[in-house]
This record gives C-alpha cells, structure tokens and sequence, in this order.
C-alpha cells in the first residue's frame, strides 16, 4: 500500500505571496491532519479534516486553511507569506479517527523570502 | 491539558552502545503514546506505540513501556547501530482527542 505523498517537496516564495501544497492520504484513510515543523516551535497541528470537513483546528492565524475532496486528498493554503512560515509542513493520514495511528508524509519545505 | 517533556539531546553514541531516551508525560485519563523517528530531510516514521497502562511496544530493536506509575515512555535499544542516527519524538494524543502532541526530539548521533 503506498504512503502519505506530498507535493511540492519544496518551494520557494517570497513575502506576500500565497502557496498551495496537496497531500494524498494513505489509501482508505479518511482523516488527514496538518503540522508544521520549525526548529524553534517543534512539530505543532494546524488542523485536522475528516469527510471534506475541518473537524480540528490549532492555534494558527486564518492565513492558514485548507480543504479536503471527496476523495479525502487534502490541500492546505497559505496567504500573505511571512518570513517566519519558512517550515516543513507535514501532512498525516488515519484510518478514521484523529487518536488512531497517524501516519506521515515526507513533508513539502517551505522557504520565505 | 495533555504534555510530553523529552530529554534535550543531542545524544552521542557509539555503535552496540545501549540507548535510553527518556519521555514523561502529563495526561488525562490514558492515552495512547506513540515514538516517531526522523531521519535527515524526511518526514515522521511511527517507530512504535502503546495503547494502555503496562503495554510494551517495540520495532527494529527498540522498546518502550507505557508506565502509568512512574508516566514515563523511555524508548530502549539495546544495541545502536549508525544506522539509527536520526531524531526521535515522543508523542501523545492531545487531551480532546483531536491532535498529537509532541515532544521537541531528540537528536541521536551514532559513530562507527
């Protein structure tokens, strides 16, 4: 069965611009939940979707949001990029719950300008 | 609400040394923990996890008890390998349920 994929695997913007990045969850996973790694705030969750609906959000700004389709690929938006966004954004797939074992993607690097 | 607290690395080894990383956490109730592993310009591989009170998990050589006496998860290897170089992430599932919560890693160094 393959993994969580993730693309891009890297970007480079500049600030002010927006940035897309797509996740495809493991096969036959429904919820698909969003973190953001940086060195200095570690790994931390921005949201989690379940059946094309934002079931779970943390504590991030409302440039950050995301979506999911019905065939539970999920994308995640950024707008106005600020400096401090620079991060690897991971993306996690589950079989349904958000407390069943999630597994990762290799994550999409993300660097402001 | 639910915490992780991870010893600060980095951790320097020799290979066939044995390995200790510690993990404690504050919880309610018991959830499950989890240990995950990064390998340099990688995303998080799930190393191992328990799922209730005096469970043992294990995978490739590692070990980690979910002790709820002491909340402790310390991961174990009994013999590294260079191989293992990478960081490790202690983890639980946040108090509501909707999230993992992670340590900050810890960073195992590994020399022939």
């Amino acid at each position: 069965k393959a993994g969580v994929t993730q693309t891009p695997r890297y970007l480079i913007k500049t600030r002010g611009q927006q940035v897309t990045l797509s996740c495809s969850p493991i096969s036959g996973h429904r919820s698909v939940s969003w973190y953001q790694q940086t060195p200095g705030q570690g790994l931390q969750f921005l949201f989690e979707y379940f059946s094309e609906t934002q079931r779970n959000k943390g504590n991030f700004p409302g440039r950050f949001s995301g979506r999911q389709f019905s065939n539970s690929r999920s994308e995640m938006n950024v707008s106005t990029l600020e400096l401090g966004d620079s991060a690897l954004y991971l993306c996690a797939s589950s079989v349904q719950e958000s407390t069943d074992t999630q597994y990762f993607g290799p994550g999409t690097r993300l660097t402001v300008l | 609400g639910n915490s992780v607290t991870q010893m600060e690395g980095p951790v320097t080894l020799s290979e066939e040394a044995f390995l200790t990383i510690n993990c404690t956490y504050t919880a309610t109730g018991y959830p499950s923990l989890f240990w995950y592993v990064q390998y340099p310009g990688e995303g998080l591989q799930l190393l191992l996890k328990a799922t209730k009170a005096d469970d043992k998990g294990s995978n490739k050589g590692f070990e980690a008890t979910y002790r709820k006496e002491t909340t402790s998860f310390h991961l174990e290897k009994g013999s590294v390998q260079v191989s293992d170089s990478a960081v490790y992430f202690c983890a639980l599932v946040n108090q509501a349920g909707t999230a993992l919560i992670f340590g900050k890693g810890t960073t195992l160094s590994v020399s022939s």
